[in-house]
């Protein structure tokens, strides 16, 4: 199974920081890969898609990067309502897997 | 408006089959392309993924659950379904579906617990 490193497990943040959250690859996943915010209770919400593209509705303070197999999404002027775990998924090979999460604290 | 709801039934004994059913609206399997997956989430972990169903009827699965998976669809009244046999306390979860596309899996049920205990 190909297996997504995301880093950091937490973060302690302060609003207006500029946030990166990293999924490593264990292998090419291409560009299939997902990131998505989630909030206590609530489902997961597609933030990227393809590695790189916005989805419908979510700020531009939002985006993804892609350099070989590590991927990113950066938060920028973190918003009091970005505060939420963050998970990535890589949807090239079967079986799809997920990063373990990053859960974004405020300080 | 694209739209999945699961169903289910909340609690079951060890060792029961699990039924599952993702009720959607605003779109439709029989679609080139389409897809409906299970994903599941144990309290305060992460997320994984259980099986995928596409429009050609394409069938998927997480190997990590062995055999007990089984989806399928009815394309008549926009349902897919996930069976789980075997069930087991560590099978306690959230279990979504979700639609998957060509940018992975855009929309999201809001999820059914299930509970695992005798």
């Amino acid at each position: 199974d190909i297996q997504m490193t995301q880093s950091p497990s937490s973060m302690s943040v302060s609003l207006g920081d500029t946030v990166t959250i990293t999924c490593r690859a264990s292998q090419d996943v291409g560009i299939y890969v997902n990131w998505f915010q989630q909030t206590p209770g609530k489902s997961p919400r597609r933030m990227i898609h393809r590695a790189t593209n916005l989805a419908d509705g979510v700020p531009s303070r939002f985006s993804g990067r892609r350099s070989g197999s590590d991927y990113s999404l950066t938060i920028s002027s973190l918003e009091s309502e970005d505060v939420a775990d963050y998970h990535c998924l890589q949807y090239d090979e079967y079986p799809y897997t997920f990063g373990a999460g990053t859960k974004l604290e405020l300080k | 408006q694209v739209t999945l709801k699961e169903s289910g039934p909340g609690i079951l004994q060890p060792s029961q089959t699990l039924s599952l059913t993702c009720s959607f609206s605003g779109f439709s399997l029989t679609t080139y392309g389409m897809c409906v997956g299970w994903i599941r989430q144990s309290s305060g972990k992460g997320l994984e993924w259980l099986t995928n169903i596409w429009w050609n009827d394409d069938k998927y699965y997480n190997p990590s659950l062995k055999n007990r998976l089984t989806i399928s669809k009815d394309t008549s009244n926009n349902q897919a379904f996930l069976k789980i046999t075997n069930m087991d306390t560590a099978d306690t979860a959230t279990y979504y579906c979700a639609r998957r596309n060509y940018g992975g899996y855009d929309y999201w049920g809001q999820g059914v617990m299930v509970t695992v205990s005798s």
